[in-house]
């Protein structure tokens, strides 16, 4: 069966200082993957979606990035946090388009 | 922009109610789901309606489709405290799954 894995579940961060937020799917290939972000009783805002190895859509210019090495890995990056890249990401993995998505748990993002 | 937006944002009813969540669109779709999320929580997938489908039951859920008004309902007979949570309509167009701001409810034992 597939499964979807993001991590760490928590993250304390400066001002400043870089960001890594890993997301690997196991059980299935070729997925389309997503990054979301999501404010306090807000919404999903759509970052990044991914139909394949090195393709990176962007939906919102900001200070972050994405990137996909490996076929089933999912990485969310920023070379300097601001306070208001705080928020809780999710990654989700769908096996085409048109199809339901699955999510991970999440990261629940603090930058102080 | 969002694609999808919800009504009400919130909702509270008694246990054994029936809660109804609306969705509205802007663009046409392939497809529209609905999706819940506990407090703090991943989204968990409940119902997918295609474009062509105009009603679709899963257990208490019912999902209806109106194309020409470009909108969704999404209702949950007898409910329980269980089904607290928030719930999320999403379009997906062009290999992006676009959700609403969604609608938070919550089910008084």
């Amino acid at each position: 069966s597939q499964t979807i894995h993001q991590w760490p579940a928590t993250l304390v961060q400066p001002v400043g200082s870089p960001l890594s937020l890993e997301c690997t799917v196991e059980g299935t290939s070729n997925p389309n993957l997503y990054w979301y972000r999501q404010a306090a009783g807000r919404g999903l805002q759509l970052l990044f979606y991914s139909v394949g190895i090195g393709q990176i859509s962007s939906e919102v210019p900001q200070n972050l990035s994405a990137s996909r090495p490996q076929d089933r890995q999912f990485i969310l990056s920023s070379k300097k946090l601001l306070l208001s890249d705080s928020g809780f990401y999710l990654c989700a993995w769908s096996a085409r388009a048109n199809t339901e998505a699955f999510f991970g748990q999440g990261t629940r993002l603090t930058v102080v | 922009s969002q694609q999808g937006e919800e009504d009400p944002q919130a909702l509270s009813i008694q246990e054994g109610e029936n809660a109804t969540m609306n969705c509205s669109y802007k663009t046409s779709i392939n497809n529209l789901q609905w999706y819940r999320q506990n407090s703090g929580r991943g989204l968990v997938h409940l119902i997918l309606i295609r474009s062509n489908e105009r009603e679709k039951h899963s257990g208490r859920l019912r999902v209806t489709l109106d194309t020409s008004k470009k909108s969704s309902s999404l209702l949950i007979t007898a409910s329980r405290a269980a089904d607290t949570a928030s719930y999320f309509c999403a379009t997906d167009a062009r290999n992006k799954l676009v959700f609403g701001a969604g609608t938070i409810l919550r089910v008084k034992s």
